[in-house]
């Protein structure tokens, strides 16, 4: 997993509040996508962003949910007005530009979110 | 929208033995990759496989893509406690760009 920097690992929420995520794609590589996961559960593409752009976004939920990617700076993943079942493991995955289908990702460790 | 199924859901053996672990779709997947999680860490990627009925090995475990590219399996020899954890498969959706992803396999190896 080394390159893929996520932060913070844990991170613990109030019901309501706001949690925002962090990703630092690999050097080099353009494409970032995010994943939650369940316990005991695997993973659940959540959205697809390339630099300054959301190119498919099909697996967010339609509200509370936002990513970003600018053009400096991490991905960003924001959950608004947090509530229990937000509470998961949630993964940054980059890729070299260009589509991944035959050398695949390279995760992060992931933030634990823990929303109280 | 594509499936991925994994079976069995749960495996615990003891060091030493055999086992093969599956990834099954309805749906045909221009490539299928393995990974493995650890507790509290990120999936690492073990192999891609592309062709249909493509055989690749990595040291004691050995992948194969099915012929209609539908399903794959991952056997490994002589396992090791070192070998515990979530395996994955990850196939590429009908649009190119993500993965989706099995439920896995939990592993666990007993010394």
């Amino acid at each position: 997993n080394a390159g893929v920097m996520q932060n913070p690992r844990h991170l613990v929420r109030r019901r309501g509040q706001e949690a925002r995520l962090r990703c630092s794609p690999m050097k080099g590589h353009s494409h970032v996508y995010w994943y939650r996961q369940l316990p005991e559960e695997g993973l659940k593409f959540m959205v697809y962003l390339q630099k300054e752009n959301i190119i498919d976004e099909s697996g967010m939920p339609k509200e509370r949910f936002s990513a970003e990617f600018p053009k400096e700076g991490p991905s960003i993943l924001r959950i608004q007005q947090v509530v229990r079942g937000d509470s998961a493991a949630y993964f940054c995955a980059s890729s070299s530009p260009g589509p991944p289908i035959n050398y695949g990702y390279t995760f992060g460790s992931g933030t634990r979110l823990t929303v109280v | 929208t594509q499936l991925l199924e994994q079976s069995p859901q749960f495996l615990s053996i003891q060091e030493g033995e055999n086992l093969t672990v599956y990834c099954n779709s309805s749906s045909v997947f221009s490539s299928l990759q393995w990974y493995r999680q650890e507790p509290g860490e990120g999936p690492v990627l073990l192999v891609t496989v592309v062709t249909g009925g493509e055989v690749k090995k990595l040291k004691r475990l050995t992948f194969q893509f099915g012929d209609a590219r539908k399903d794959s399996s991952l056997h490994i020899t002589a396992a090791q406690p070192g070998d515990t954890g979530l395996y994955l498969c990850a196939g590429v959706d009908n649009y190119g760009q993500n993965f989706v992803f099995g439920p896995g396999t939990r592993l666990s190896v007993l010394p």
